[in-house]
């Protein structure tokens, strides 16, 4: 069974700087790798995501993310956060079997970003 | 219009009463999610259909159950609802195992 840990349930940061945001998961078949983010009081919606090929995935709004498979992880990074970056944060996996990912997809804990000016 | 739309938006419900709620999308995927949201535990999935007649039951799905009424509606019923069913719900849809999935803006559930 596959499984997602986001190691940090909140993440204070400054206007202006590096951020990152750490996910691990847990699966014995190759996954499909998402990040996903909520703005309050909305749904989800799609930052980046990892089927295959270059590990350094980029998605919207200047965020980034590197799938490492020896270390299981997908961190999210950008390296200069803004205010309207304050949200929660989603990391979410996909395990694909026999070729195609049999849709099922599992979310982590969630990390609350904070954007301080 | 939204491509994924939750019916309703909020409500609150007694102990013991059925409630359902429904999600509908426009967007012509096959597969429906429905994950509830606790804070500090992420999204937990209830259950998933990959189309009508496949229909397959999540984490935790004790509680609930669902209906795929078409490919672009998918009901899910709190038969005898409880308190600890208090969260915030969403619907998602998703066109293939690959694909991102799209969410509706959510269902806020209270049960008192």
């Amino acid at each position: 069974a596959q499984s997602v840990t986001q190691l940090d349930s909140q993440v204070p940061v400054f206007e202006e700087a590096p951020v990152e945001l750490r996910c691990n998961y847990s699966s014995s078949v190759s996954v499909y790798l998402f990040w996903y983010v909520q703005y309050p009081n909305q749904g989800l919606q799609l930052l980046l995501k990892y089927l295959s090929g270059s590990t350094l995935v980029k998605g919207i709004n200047g965020f980034e993310a590197e799938f490492n498979k020896s270390q299981t992880s997908f961190h999210l990074r950008k390296p200069s956060v803004h205010i309207s970056d304050t949200a929660e944060y989603f990391c979410a996996v996909s395990e694909v079997i026999g070729g195609t990912s049999y849709g099922k997809l599992t979310f982590g804990q969630g990390t609350i970003l904070t954007v301080h000016p | 219009d939204a491509d994924v739309t939750q019916t309703p938006r909020n409500r609150i419900t007694k102990t013991g009463k059925r409630i359902m709620l429904e999600c509908s999308q426009t967007k012509g995927h096959d597969r429906m999610y429905w994950y509830r949201q606790d804070p500090g535990l992420g999204l937990q999935l209830i259950y998933y259909s990959f189309d009508v007649k496949d229909i397959n039951k999540g984490e935790i799905s004790d509680g609930y159950s669902v209906s795929r009424q078409a490919q672009a509606k998918f009901s899910l019923s709190l038969e005898s609802a409880i308190p600890n069913q208090t969260a915030l719900y969403f619907c998602a849809t998703r066109q293939g195992g690959n694909t991102e999935a799209f969410f509706g803006q959510g269902t806020r559930l209270t049960v008192v």
